[in-house]
């Protein structure tokens, strides 16, 4: 299976600035026709996860345009571009491509 | 929008078995694949199984891999797991998930003697 490693597992950030996270698959994520399904996710603490980003850069419905997913292949990045209170919680990666899919270990983000 | 709504959790003995169901209300049922993802207590999330729109195609986590069937019946709009012989490691939270972009609140598995 597609093992997904996420880094920082912990992830300290002052509100107002940045914030960046890394994901990388043990192989390629790219399925045919150059289509990448690679998901991030967002858990507040004690709610279900919701979808941020789907297809490494498309952003949910009603997800703040502070939040941006780029990469491709096995290098992927979640950025923050101001953290602010409500984003604290554990932040997964995903892949769709393979299967089974696979998720990251999960970023804590906390305000320092 | 719609709405996923996860039940049939308990407290079953190792080597039992449980059926979860995921009713669903405010879509199409029948025109998504669903997934079941679970999350064990402090833990990170584990993709389980998933289902094609028209359950013709079926996958699963290795670690369920012939213990767990995954259904559905779209006259009811419903979403089935039947989980058998069950283990401690499968005590989580189970949550019924819309193509990956719409979650329920989950229901809570606990497998314990």
């Amino acid at each position: 299976e597609v093992v997904m490693t996420q880094s920082p597992l912990s992830l300290p950030v002052s509100l107002g600035q940045p914030a960046s996270i890394s994901c990388r698959s043990s192989q390629s994520l790219e399925y045919s026709e150059g289509i990448t399904f690679l998901n991030w996710f967002q858990q507040r603490p004690g709610q279900s996860p919701r979808r941020l980003i789907y297809k490494v850069s498309n952003r949910e419905s009603g997800v703040p345009d502070r939040f941006s997913g780029s990469g491709s292949g096995t290098d992927f990045t979640l950025k923050i571009s101001r953290v602010e209170a409500e984003d604290v919680g554990i932040y997964y990666c995903m892949q769709g491509t393979h299967w089974p899919y696979t998720f990251g270990q999960g970023t804590k983000l906390e305000i320092k | 929008q719609g709405q996923l709504v996860e039940s049939g959790g308990g407290v079953v003995q190792p080597g039992g078995s449980l059926r979860l169901s995921c009713t669903t209300s405010g879509f199409t049922f029948s025109t998504y694949g669903m997934h079941w993802v679970r999350q064990a207590p402090g833990k990170g999330l584990q993709w389980v199984t998933f289902i094609r729109s028209d359950g013709s195609s079926t996958y699963y986590a290795d670690s369920v891999a012939g213990r767990f069937i995954i259904s559905r019946d779209n006259s009811k709009n419903t979403l089935y797991l039947q989980m058998t012989r069950l283990r401690p490691d499968d005590t989580a939270v189970y949550y019924c998930v819309r193509g990956m972009g719409l979650w329920g609140l989950g229901t809570l598995v606990t497998v314990s003697s």
